[in-house]
This record gives structure tokens, sequence and C-alpha cells, in this order.
């Protein structure tokens, strides 16, 4: 059974400071990984899906990295911004229509 | 991209009450559909998938249900709510490309009183 851990729960940085979010996943075999955001009291936001076959994918000052052996995917969000402030989730798809989610990192930047 | 329209947006409702919270998708055709539960600081909960009309999938046992009576339209009923049926709603659609990207509505917050 697939399972998604995030770490940290909750990360607060100084605004225009580099960062980094860790995913990892038990089961290696899977179809692909996505990022969401979720600000309070909304809905998912996708942010940026890697397939199996992928390494990684930008877009804009995100960039996401999948490393299947390991059981790992980062996200990476450059010159962070207060805008920047929400939870980030990941989600595996393991096939079978099921997708599983991590609990989410809470990030605050400060202005 | 898939657009999802979740209502309504919020609902406060008496225990014992029934429950029709409704989706529609935009954008695609013949998508699966999700009901998804977040609770208050925990991880969403896959409550129900559907992957074609009147096709319906129930992960979790519970007072709730679903249907799928047309092909970018899925509700989820109950019949009589519970206090633990409080949550935010989520319905999410995945279809129409190779990726397999999940999209997901504004949300539907319930209050079960």
């Amino acid at each position: 059974k697939q399972e998604v851990t995030q770490i940290p729960a909750a990360l607060s940085v100084p605004e225009g400071e580099n960062l980094v979010l860790n995913c990892s996943f038990t089961d290696s075999a899977i179809y692909n990984l996505q990022w969401f955001r979720q600000d309070p009291g909304k809905g998912l936001t996708s942010l940026l899906l890697i397939q199996s076959s992928q390494r990684e994918q930008t877009s804009g000052r995100l960039n996401a990295s999948l490393d299947k052996s390991s059981g790992r995917s980062t996200l990476y969000i450059a010159a962070s911004q207060p805008g920047d402030s929400a939870t980030y989730l990941c989600a595996s798809d393991t096939g079978g229509f099921k997708t599983i989610f991590g609990a989410g990192t809470r990030l605050f930047v400060k202005a | 991209s898939q657009t999802i329209h979740q209502w309504p947006a919020t609902l406060v409702q008496p225990v014992g009450s029934p429950l029709s919270l409704e989706c529609t998708v935009e954008g695609t055709s013949n998508p699966n559909l999700y009901w998804y539960r977040q609770a208050a600081g925990r991880g969403l909960q896959l409550l129900f998938y559907s992957v074609g009309i009147g096709q319906i999938s129930s992960e979790v046992p519970q007072n709730l249900s679903a249907s799928r009576p047309q092909d970018r339209q899925f509700i989820l009923s109950s019949k009589k709510l519970l206090l633990s049926d409080s949550g935010f709603y989520l319905c999410a659609c995945r279809g129409g490309a190779a990726t397999g990207e999940l999209f997901f509505g504004e949300g539907s917050r319930l209050t079960v009183l």
C-alpha cells in the first residue's frame, strides 16, 4: 500500500529565500507524481505533474524533481514571495484510479 | 484544461438532515470523477470515484452515497447527516489527457450541527 509523507509539516522563511519541500513515497511503481497548492478554504491547484519517465518539470519559479529509485520528490521554489504562502501537497498515482496524497507542508513566507 | 464547478460552496445542516452536493465538469468528456473529504488538519480521504455514467466505486463505508446521472455530473448525497460528516468536500476530475493530471473544484464546506 502506497504511503506518501511530506516533511516538514510547516515551514517559515523570509521573503527572497530559495526553499525545498520534500515528498517521499513507499511504492516506486508510480505513474506520476503531482504537486498541488492549496490556499485556506480553497480547492487544490495543480502546480506540476511529473510522469514516471521524467526526472523533473519546471514552471516559472517552481521546479519539481522525481527520483523513483529512492522514493523521493522535491519541489524547489526560487526567490520566495509572500504570495507563495499556502499549503503544498504532493500526490502519487499508482494506477487503479487512486491517488495517494501527503498531508502537506504549510509554507509561510514573511515579508 | 478542465473546469470543475461545485455547489453549494458552504452549507450548515442539522444532524439527521439530508445532503446533496453537486459537481459539474467542463472542458472534457468521459472523465474519471472523484469525491474527496478533507477534515481539519488532515489529508485528503477518497470517498468515491466513477469511471462512467452510473458507475460508482466506494472507498469508505459510511452513510454517504454518490451518483453520476450524466457524463460530467457527480453528486454526493446523504439521507441522514452525522456530526462526523462535517468537513471540506472536494470534487476532482481526471480525463481528456494522457498525462493523468488531476484537477479539483473549489470545494464545499459542510458543517453539521
